[in-house]
Formats: structure tokens, C-alpha cells, sequence
């Protein structure tokens, strides 16, 4: 089945200071979603993907898909505590016809 | 309504009982998903329901769970004789299709089994 693989982890910042989750998939992808899911709460949507090597930008969070649309990155410039979450992307399109979520990256983010 | 309802928000139950956990999607979307998420987990996808389709059960994990639609709109999801390794929480979420709009989720079913 399709391995979707999120790097790294976990992640402990300083406030300030930038980050950034890959998600990578082992087939082509149509379309890829990216979540947050702040600790105690539930995921919500932050952006969908359709297009190779598309790049939207939410303030000081910047997402990127691959031109092979195999590999999406979510990039945070200068982090804020609110930040706190965990960052899920969810692919669909190969071998997949369903709404599936990578493993996730857990940021922290010390003031 | 507003947004996808799930209840109950907390269930206890004891190991070997029967537990069903509900999801009120919102109104309209003809998309269904259970998750499963255990502590500090990522999100198991259980059963998914797109419309007057058979669902895809690919990722009930054993023949204990199950879950329904009916009408095309509440679902059920039902474990019987839990185990302590059941204890999670329980996502359902809804969307307008299954794969290419925003999803959104209840605020999830903390089960507990001791």
C-alpha cells in the first residue's frame, strides 16, 4: 500500500526560530492536504495542494508539493508558541482512494 | 448543524462489553471517516463512507469493530467485547467528497476500556 512517511518526528524550537516538515510518498499523489492538530484538540484543514510544484503561502506558513507531486513540505518562518501541534499531511491519489494521514510531526516550541 | 457532533465525549466501559460511539456528520457532506488515535499517536484510518457506495472497511483492525450509515448521514461505530488495547480516542469526520475538499472532524470519543 502507499507509504506516506512525515521527517522528522518531533521537533523542539526556541520561539523564533524556523521549521519544517517533509511528508513523502512512494507513489504520485493528486492532491495533498496538510492538518494541525493542536495537543488536546482535534485536526483541522489548513491548505490543499493540487498542483505540481505549487506553493501557498498562510501568513508565515509556507507549503510546497513537489514537482513529481510525490513530496510535500510545510515550512513555519519564526515560530510562535501557538504554533504547539502536530502537523499531519494527508495525500490521496495513487494507490490510495481515501483520505489517509501521514504519521505526523509533533512541534514544540519553548518561549 | 454547525459542525460534525460526536458523542459520547467520554466512555468508560469494562473489558468485554459492547461500546457504540456516534457521529453526526455535517448536514450535506457525503463523506464518512473513523479514526482511531491512540496517545501521542498519528490518526489509524478505520472505515470510510462516501455516499450510496459500499464502504471501504479496509481498516477495521479486527471482526470486533464494525460501523453503519444510515441514511446517508449519522454513523455508528460499534466494538464489541473491547480490550484494553481499544482505548483511544475515536475521530469521525465528514466532507463534501471524499478526497478532494476540507475535511472536518468532531471533537472525538475518548474510549476507555479497564
Amino acid at each position: 500500500g502507499q507509504q506516506v512517511m512525515q521527517i522528522p518526528q518531533y521537533q523542539h524550537v526556541q520561539e523564533g526560530e524556523d521549521f519544517t516538515t517533509y511528508c513523502n510518498s512512494s507513489t504520485t499523489l493528486s492532491n495533498i492536504q496538510w492538518y494541525k492538530q493542536r495537543p488536546g484538540g482535534h485536526p483541522v484543514f489548513l491548505i490543499q495542494l493540487v498542483k505540481s510544484g505549487e506553493v501557498k503561502k498562510q501568513k508565515r506558513l509556507t507549503f510546497q508539493f513537489g514537482e513529481a507531486k510525490k513530496n510535500s513540505s510545510l515550512h513555519i518562518t519564526a515560530t510562535q508558541t501557538t504554533d504547539v501541534g502536530t502537523y499531519f499531511c494527508a495525500p490521496y491519489g495513487g494507490a490510495t482512494n481515501k483520505l489517509i494521514f501521514g504519521t505526523g510531526t509533533l512541534l514544540a516550541v519553548q518561549p | 448543524g454547525a459542525g460534525v457532533s460526536q458523542s459520547p465525549s467520554n466512555k468508560v466501559t469494562e473489558k468485554g462489553k459492547d461500546v457504540e460511539l456516534r457521529c453526526d456528520p455535517i448536514s450535506g457532506h457525503t463523506a464518512l471517516y473513523w479514526y482511531r488515535q491512540s496517545l501521542g499517536q498519528g490518526l489509524e484510518f478505520l472505515i470510510y463512507f462516501q455516499g450510496n457506495s459500499a464502504p471501504d472497511k479496509s481498516g477495521l483492525p479486527s471482526d470486533r469493530f464494525s460501523a453503519e450509515r444510515t441514511g446517508g448521514s449519522v454513523s455508528t461505530l460499534t466494538i464489541q467485547r473491547t480490550q484494553q488495547e481499544d482505548s483511544a480516542v475515536y475521530l469521525c469526520a465528514s466532507s463534501f467528497t471524499g478526497h478532494n475538499t476540507e475535511a472536518f472532524f468532531g471533537q472525538g470519543t475518548r474510549l476507555t476500556v479497564v
